[in-house]
């Protein structure tokens, strides 16, 4: 079976510290995808990201970048000199594939003080 | 834009009672789920349905069931709600994956369900 594990429960910084959200999974799949998503207090989970378990390459979009290793199972997720927007729920995720569904890790809660 | 809409931000609701969530989506998206989010366990999957009037159980179903009569239109249905049942319900629509859809799910805003 699938699994996420988000050991972090919360995390508080001051703004403009960087900080790193970690993600390990568990799969037998061989090819497979994996996921982060944001959800703001308003509720709703926001995708951020989708990566293919063939590109190992770290992805970087602005002040978010994505460390993915195979080897060692881990698909970590940094915010570059965080804000107080970026204050949320982060849920990393990996197909179920055999239910079409996704496997969320218990997400980490980022607080970003002023 | 994806949009997923569920019928109801906030309900508050007695033990027993019949409780129904709406979830529409306007992307003709195959798959629709049911999520319950509680803090630290993070989101775990009530039902799935691939297609209309079809259902599967997902990881926690007793005390829940589902109805899909339209492609757009998946319902969380609680028979006799019971206050363990108090939480936030995410619905969530998505292409299955292959043909350049890679299964990402779409969210509504979530319905939080108090029972009292």
């Amino acid at each position: 079976a699938q699994k996420v594990t988000q050991a972090q429960t919360e995390i508080s910084v001051v703004e403009k510290e960087d900080v790193t959200l970690d993600c390990v999974y568990e799969t037998r799949d061989t090819t497979y995808y994996l996921f982060w998503y944001k959800q703001p207090p308003s509720g709703e989970l926001v995708f951020l990201i989708r990566r293919n378990s063939f590109d190992e390459q770290n992805e970087i979009s602005g002040r978010y970048s994505w460390n993915f290793q195979k080897s060692t199972s881990s698909f970590n997720f940094t915010i570059t000199a965080s804000q107080v927007v970026d204050s949320a729920v982060y849920f990393c995720a990996l197909p179920d594939t055999g239910r079409r569904a996704l496997t969320f890790g218990s997400g980490t809660r980022l607080q970003v003080q002023p | 834009d994806v949009k997923v809409t569920q019928s109801s931000r906030y309900l508050v609701k007695r033990t027993g009672e019949k409780v129904f969530l709406e979830c529409v989506q306007d992307m003709d998206h195959e798959n629709m789920f049911w999520y319950r989010q509680d803090p630290g366990l993070g989101l775990r999957l009530i039902y799935f349905s691939y297609d209309v009037k079809m259902k599967e159980k997902g990881d926690i179903p007793e005390g829940y069931s589902v109805s899909r009569e339209k492609k757009e239109r998946f319902s969380l249905i609680l028979e006799s709600a019971s206050t363990n049942q108090t939480s936030m319900y995410l619905c969530a629509s998505s292409l299955p994956p292959g043909q350049g859809h890679t299964g990402e799910l779409f969210f509504g805003e979530g319905s939080r369900l108090t029972v009292l």
